[in-house]
């Protein structure tokens, strides 16, 4: 069945890091990706999506581009702040009905 | 922006006891909403589809007469676990999804981590 594996965390950055996480999925068909962030204490937001192959979603500063030839998605920023500590979560929905299968999520931690 | 209230976010509960979980849309309608659980370290697993007036829809080995869902109204669906054991501490997360065409999105809540003693 369809799937979604991401790396493991966390992951410890210092500010103005590059940050990648790597996400890679396995699904029938053209499913859209989703990466999603959960900052403490709240619910999830969606960060960035891409709805067909070689779409980049991008979103304050987070980009992540559709390979479907790779079958990933990984996330990609030039330079994390302190602020961007959160969970991240790599999504796809393989149907477009809200049902989203997700990744195990990575945590993220960026010092000062 | 569209949120999503759900409460609580922490319960403590004896074996035995059922405990229900509120998911409420505050600012649109949501027909459908789903309920998810995800064990440390691993995956949200999506556990049933929500439709408002109706049944709920159970994902393949999600006990349908422990988890209860009801979605009564367009703006709340609560998942109640019954008889709660250990096995079924958890952390589970609602979404809605506001349907409007280019609009339709879908919104999570904060989750609630149950913890059964």
């Amino acid at each position: 069945g369809d799937s979604v594996t991401q790396m493991e965390g966390p992951v410890t950055l210092s500010e103005e890091a590059f940050l990648t996480i790597n996400c890679t999925y396995t699904a029938t068909g053209y499913p859209s990706l989703f990466w999603y962030v959960q900052y403490p204490g709240e619910g999830l937001q969606l960060l960035l999506k891409a709805t067909k192959a070689d779409d980049k979603g991008s979103n304050k500063g987070f980009e992540a581009t559709y390979r479907k030839e790779t079958t990933s998605f990984h996330l990609e920023k030039g330079s994390v702040q302190v602020s961007d500590s959160a969970v991240y979560f790599c999504a796809l929905n393989p149907s477009n009905t809200g049902k989203l299968i997700f990744g195990q999520g990575t945590t993220l931690q960026v010092k000062p | 922006g569209a949120v999503v209230s759900q409460h609580p976010s922490r319960v403590i509960c004896k074996s035995g006891t059922s405990v229900k979980i509120e998911c409420r849309s505050l600012d649109f309608q949501a027909t459908t909403m789903f309920w998810y659980r995800q064990f440390p370290k691993q995956s949200l697993m999506l556990m049933a589809t929500s439709n408002e007036g109706s049944k709920a829809t159970y994902e393949q080995g999600v006990e349908k007469d422990k988890f209860l869902i009801n979605h009564a109204s367009l703006t709340l669906s609560t998942l109640t676990v019954t008889s709660a054991h250990p096995e079924d501490s958890s952390f589970y997360i609602c979404s809605a999804l506001s349907q409007g065409g280019a609009n339709e999105k879908l919104f999570f809540g904060s989750g609630t981590q149950l913890s059964v003693l």
